[in-house]
């Protein structure tokens, strides 16, 4: 089993403040996914990352895959109240997909 | 476009009761099928996986299996409930040509009482 670890496990803010959640695994992956997860729903996809250091934008999302291709980090700028939900980072290897811990992130209007 | 189905939403079963969940694909072929559980607001354990018909792996051991009796077909199966089966089960897809996303459905909450 492939661990892989984010933090913060919870995480509450203001309506237009910054925050970062970290994914940190040992283990190398050759792509890692995010997704977001509302209550009692599956968890929606929102960025692909494959090549080691890569970055990618997603309007207020920026997500950034490790030179080592073991961690990442999602960065969300002047956060909304839409944002609030269940962020996961997700790890390929071959034919499976391993999950980190979550991060349950609540935004205060 | 690919549309995964999960069925049903919510379950309540006695301890002890079958368990049956079926998850189905359409718009792909051939695609990787999934079960996951779920923790109240926490990650996903992986359960099983299958790259084809017949084809399963088991990530733990549990009182729960796994059928893939069609192509885009998944069955998730119980012969004894245990109260720790509760929890909410995700079914999902991803493509066999090393496509790096996964696809889910809506999940299962099974409630055993």
């Amino acid at each position: 089993t492939q661990l892989l670890e984010q933090s913060p496990q919870f995480l509450s803010i203001q309506e237009g403040e910054n925050l970062t959640v970290y994914c940190n695994s040992s283990s190398v992956f050759s792509s890692l996914q995010w997704y977001r997860q509302e209550p009692g729903e599956g968890p929606v996809l929102l960025v692909t990352v494959v090549t080691g250091g890569e970055v990618k934008k997603l309007k207020r999302l920026t997500f950034q895959f490790g030179d080592a291709r073991k961690d990442s980090s999602l960065h969300i700028t002047a956060a909304q109240p839409g944002d609030t939900g269940l962020y996961l980072c997700a790890g390929a290897t071959g034919n499976q997909f391993y999950f980190g811990t979550g991060t349950s992130l609540t935004v205060i209007p | 476009s690919q549309t995964i189905h999960q069925w049903p939403a919510t379950l309540v079963q006695p301890v002890g009761s079958p368990l049956s969940l079926e998850c189905t694909v359409e718009g792909t072929s051939n695609p990787n099928l999934y079960w996951y559980r779920q923790a109240a607001g926490r990650g996903l354990q992986l359960l099983f996986y299958s790259v084809g018909i017949g084809q399963i792996s088991s990530e733990v051991p549990q009182n729960l299996s796994a059928s893939r009796p069609q192509d885009r077909q998944f069955i998730l199966s119980s012969k004894k409930l245990l109260l720790s089966d509760s929890g909410f089960y995700l079914c999902a897809w991803s493509g066999d040509r090393g496509q790096h996303e996964a696809f889910f459905g809506q999940g299962t909450r099974l409630t055993v009482v």
